[in-house]
């Protein structure tokens, strides 16, 4: 069955850096464009960005443009987000999604991890 | 973007109820919307997708609909597993947005 897998996250002071992973089975990763989506404390959902297959294409938000980068790796089924200069606002669950019929059906999600910013 | 409203925020029905989630889109799309359920401490779970189309599994009292802009999921016969947020979510375009959600609450 498909399973996706989260690690990563934890506390960390602003300013600083943590990276995510998502370790995808089930399904051919390779095949699937993959997102990040988070959500705040009592909030909704916020997608972050989305990878296509084989790494041609990202895309991020407006909100984490040019301080994450979303990285895939096929050979090990694995979906990263490293994120830098981590601010309070970006405490949130972090989602890995897989897109299903179209790049943004999130057919399948991670179990979340939290990612708090606090000093 | 494309902003995604929903409404109502929240709602309370009882068991057996009908109930109807509507979400309007600021601009025009074609059919690529769809609808995630979330319990409390657990990812979203995909119900529909394409409007009107119920993912494997999801029970047939979930149903969608669409008239121009504006989107509706209808719980009929809610049974107490219904209890939880809904929200909408636009696939068309880059970034793909999310409505608010809304909480269905037991009466």
């Amino acid at each position: 069955q498909v399973q996706l897998v989260q690690s990563g996250g934890g506390q960390v002071k602003p300013g600083g850096s943590l990276r995510l992973s998502c370790a995808a089975s089930g399904f051919i990763f390779s095949d699937y464009y993959m997102s990040w989506i988070r959500q705040a404390p009592g909030k909704g959902l916020e997608w972050l960005s989305f990878i296509s297959t084989s790494s041609a294409h990202t895309n991020y938000a407006d909100a984490v443009k040019g301080r994450f980068t979303i990285s895939r790796d096929d050979a090990d089924n694995s979906l990263y987000l490293q994120m830098d200069s981590l601010r309070p606002e970006d405490t949130a669950v972090y989602y890995c999604a897989r897109g299903g019929g179209s790049w943004f059906d999130f057919d399948y999600w991670g179990q979340g991890t939290l990612v708090t910013v606090s000093s | 973007d494309i902003q995604m409203t929903q409404s109502p925020s929240s709602l309370s029905a009882s068991v057996g109820d009908r109930v109807t989630i509507t979400c309007r889109a600021s601009q025009s799309f074609f059919s690529h919307l769809n609808w995630y359920q979330q319990k409390p401490g657990k990812p979203p779970k995909l119900l529909i997708d394409a409007v009107y189309s119920l993912k494997s599994g999801v029970p047939s009292r979930f149903s969608g609909g669409m008239s121009g802009t504006d989107f509706t999921l209808t719980i009929s016969n809610l049974q107490p597993e219904d209890f939880a947020v809904y929200y909408c979510q636009q696939s068309y375009m880059t970034p793909p947005t999310f409505g608010q959600g809304t909480k269905v609450e037991i009466k």
